[in-house]
C-alpha cells in the first residue's frame, strides 16, 4: 500500500522567501511522483512529475522538486516566493500497482507582503 | 483544446435524495477518474475507467456509489440516498493513456452539499 505524508498542513513564508514543502512517501515498488496545486475554486493542476531519469525535475511557475530514495522524500521548492503561489499543494505517489492517485493531506502555503 | 469539465459546478440536495454529476473528459483520453476531496478525509479516489475494461471501482465507499462512462468519453457519478457524509467537492480527472505515469488532467469539481 501506498501513502504520502505531507508535514505541515499550514506554510507560510515572506514574498521573495524559499518556499519548502515537504513530501515523504512510502510504496513498496519505484514510485512515480507528482506534485499539483489548486487555486481557491478551481481543479488541480500539474506542478511537476518525477517519473524515471532525472531526479532534479523542474516544473510551471518556478518550481522544481527532488526525488531523495534514501530518505523517501520528494520536497518540493521555489527560490523565491510571489504572492500568486498562494494556494493549496498536493504530493501524491503512484506506481504500476495500481491506477490512481494516492494523496497527502495538502499544504496551504500562505504568502506574506 | 478544452478541459475536462463537470456539471453542475454546485448542487444542493437533501438527505436521502440521489444525485448525478457529470464529467466530460479531454477529447481522445482513455483514462478517467472519480476523486472525492472532503475536509475530513482529503483527497481520496472512488473509481478508474480505461478504454473498455471494466472500471476499478476499489475506491467506492458503499454501494450508494455507482458511476459509468458512455461510449469512452462522458461519465456520471450516481449516489444514491445521499448522506450528510457524501458532502465533499467530487473531482473528475482525465489521462491520455495509463494514469501511472501520465499526467492526470482535473476538472474543476461539483461540490455535493447534503442537507
Amino acid at each position: 500500500a501506498q501513502s504520502v505524508t505531507q508535514l505541515g498542513s499550514h506554510v507560510s513564508v515572506s514574498e521573495g522567501a524559499l518556499v519548502l514543502l515537504r513530501c515523504n512517501y512510502s510504496s513498496s515498488v519505484p514510485p512515480y511522483l507528482f506534485w499539483y496545486v489548486q487555486y481557491p475554486n478551481q481543479g488541480l493542476q500539474l506542478l511537476l512529475k518525477y517519473t524515471t531519469g532525472a531526479t532534479l525535475v523542474k516544473g510551471i511557475n518556478g518550481f522544481e522538486a527532488e526525488f531523495k530514495k534514501s530518505e523517501t522524500s520528494f520536497h518540493l521548492t521555489k527560490p523565491s516566493a510571489h504572492m500568486s503561489d498562494a494556494a493549496e499543494y498536493f504530493c501524491a505517489v503512484s506506481d504500476n500497482a495500481g491506477n490512481m492517485l494516492t494523496f497527502g493531506g495538502g499544504t496551504r502555503l500562505m504568502v506574506k507582503p | 483544446g478544452a478541459g475536462v469539465s463537470q456539471s453542475p459546478s454546485n448542487k444542493v440536495t437533501e438527505k436521502g435524495k440521489d444525485v448525478e454529476l457529470r464529467c466530460d473528459p479531454i477529447s481522445g483520453h482513455t483514462a478517467l477518474y472519480w476523486y472525492r476531496q472532503s475536509l475530513g478525509q482529503g483527497l481520496e479516489f472512488l473509481i478508474y475507467f480505461q478504454g473498455n475494461s471494466a472500471p476499478d471501482k476499489s475506491g467506492l465507499p458503499s454501494d450508494r456509489f455507482s458511476a459509468e462512462r458512455t461510449g469512452g468519453s462522458v461519465s456520471t457519478l450516481t449516489i444514491q440516498r445521499t448522506q450528510q457524509e457524501d458532502s465533499a467537492v467530487y473531482l473528475c480527472a482525465s489521462s491520455f493513456d495509463r494514469g501511472f505515469t501520465d499526467t492526470q488532467y482535473f476538472g474543476p469539481g461539483t461540490r455535493l452539499t447534503v442537507l
